[in-house]
């Protein structure tokens, strides 16, 4: 069975770095082709997609998140790790990850971010 | 980047009729593999999304086959042959072609009439 489940702060305030684990089981980031991605979406508004790591280590980003994203993988661990910098209250959102071409999900991990 | 714009964006429905969704690309989703990176999701109140259609065209395990995709190039529509009441939330579509990032349309509110 392929499961995700998202962790970290619930806040965290504004000009903080942000960071996010994806912990992974069912398939590996071994395995030629896959990858994980991350997706927020704001409270009421639409997905956005943010980041993706590969097999193969390549990272991919959104161009209007680019400069404050890291993202990163720990294949022992079963782990992808979203990292955001200068984070505003415009940032506050639902986190998902999902595997490959998002066929699985996780529930998600909310993240206010406010002084 | 590539915009996906989907229409309407929100959608009433008579329960056991049928519903329409429209994305458009930016630029085409076909790659040169002859395959469509397109992808439609539904997000029910209070879930997360779960994945409809992939490939343009392909329903995911456990999919209804009410739920049909299908366009080429550019244009995409998901329908829906008759709408049941487990079916309301927001649709949105994906494009994945992309080596770099990939693009959700702004989603389409599917409710109940």
């Amino acid at each position: 069975q392929v499961t995700l489940r998202e962790s970290g702060p619930a806040l965290v305030k504004p000009t903080q770095t942000l960071t996010l684990t994806c912990t992974f089981s069912g398939f590996s980031l071994n395995t030629t082709g896959m990858c994980v991605s991350w997706i927020r979406q704001p409270p009421g508004k639409a997905l956005e997609w943010l980041a993706r790591i590969d097999w193969e280590d390549d990272k991919y980003y959104s161009t209007s998140f680019k400069s404050r994203l890291i993202i990163s993988k720990d294949t022992s661990k079963s782990q992808v790790v979203l990292t955001m910098t200068n984070t505003d209250p415009a940032d506050t959102a639902t986190y998902y990850c999902a595997r490959a071409l998002m066929d699985v999900w996780g529930k998600g991990t909310t993240v206010t971010v406010s002084s | 980047d590539i915009v996906m714009t989907q229409s309407p964006l929100s959608l009433a429905v008579i329960p056991g009729e049928p519903a329409s969704i429209s994305c458009t690309s930016s630029q085409t989703l076909l790659h040169s593999n002859g395959y469509i990176y397109l992808n439609w999701f539904l997000q029910k109140p209070g879930q997360s999304p779960q994945l409809l259609i992939y490939l343009g065209s392909d329903r995911a395990p456990g999919v209804p086959d009410r739920f049909s995709g299908s366009g080429s190039g550019t244009h995409f529509t998901l329908k829906i042959s008759r709408v049941e009441a487990e079916d309301v939330g927001v649709y949105y579509c994906m494009e994945a072609l992309q080596t770099g990032s990939w693009t959700f349309g702004q989603g389409t509110k599917v409710e109940l009439k």
